[in-house]
């Protein structure tokens, strides 16, 4: 069926360095996608979102890149830091209605 | 503004029992989302109400579930009678004007001994 799915489970990086992290989505009709952030004990907090007319997308030091044509999606999070440290979600809207398809999750950790 | 509110936070309870978890999305936000995490797998679509209406149920996994929301406003889910595999991880979501952009609230972990 389709899904949304993460290339890594966890990932970890030093305090400082940049971050990437991916995901790779399988349904064509999705234009929406967005990154949540969920830390240990809270709900997932948005991050960031795209629509699938845009290939990306900055905020503060987030940027995320969508590229249709191999149904990907990236999550970069410039001069990490150990705040970051949490589990990152990516989503697609379903296709009807607003709710979202989640991939399964990649776990940052920031080293000092 | 106050965001999503759930209620319990917690949940410890025996298999046969019944459980209700408790949503109370943000003020004014028509749409309801309930979702699900199961330890070490994504978050899983559950429902999604407009108002008092369900929208899309698909995601509901058996008959032992049942959601309301009855006025419009807060939200229940009860789980009845609960099984095993059921524990997870049970989150509440709502949208507002920007329909797509669902605020969770911090989840109710339920574990179902």
């Amino acid at each position: 069926g389709e899904s949304v799915g993460l290339h890594l489970p966890t990932l970890s990086v030093q305090e400082g360095d940049n971050s990437i992290i991916n995901c790779a989505y399988s349904n064509s009709a999705s234009d929406y996608f967005i990154w949540y952030k969920q830390e240990s004990g809270k709900g997932p907090q948005f991050i960031i979102d795209i629509r699938s007319n845009m290939d990306k997308r900055q905020g503060q030091r987030v940027t995320v890149l969508l590229n249709k044509t191999v149904k990907h999606l990236s999550l970069q999070i410039a001069a990490t830091q150990p705040g970051d440290s949490a589990v990152y979600f990516c989503a697609e809207n379903r296709g009807s209605g607003y709710a979202l398809n989640f991939g399964k999750g990649t776990s940052l950790l920031v080293t000092p | 503004e106050a965001g999503v509110t759930q209620f319990p936070s917690h949940s410890v309870i025996e298999k046969g029992q019944t459980v209700t978890l408790r949503c109370d999305p943000i003020s004014g936000h028509d749409n309801l989302y309930w979702y699900r995490r199961v330890m070490g797998k994504e978050i899983k679509f559950l429902l999604h109400f407009v108002k008092e209406s369900k929208q899309d149920e698909s995601g509901m996994p058996n008959n032992r579930f049942l959601a309301e929301r009855t006025g419009g406003t807060y939200s229940t889910l009860k789980v009845q009678p609960a099984e095993l595999e059921d524990s997870g991880v049970y989150f509440c979501a709502s949208s507002g004007p920007l329909r797509e952009k669902l605020f969770f609230g911090s989840g109710t972990q339920l574990s179902v001994l």
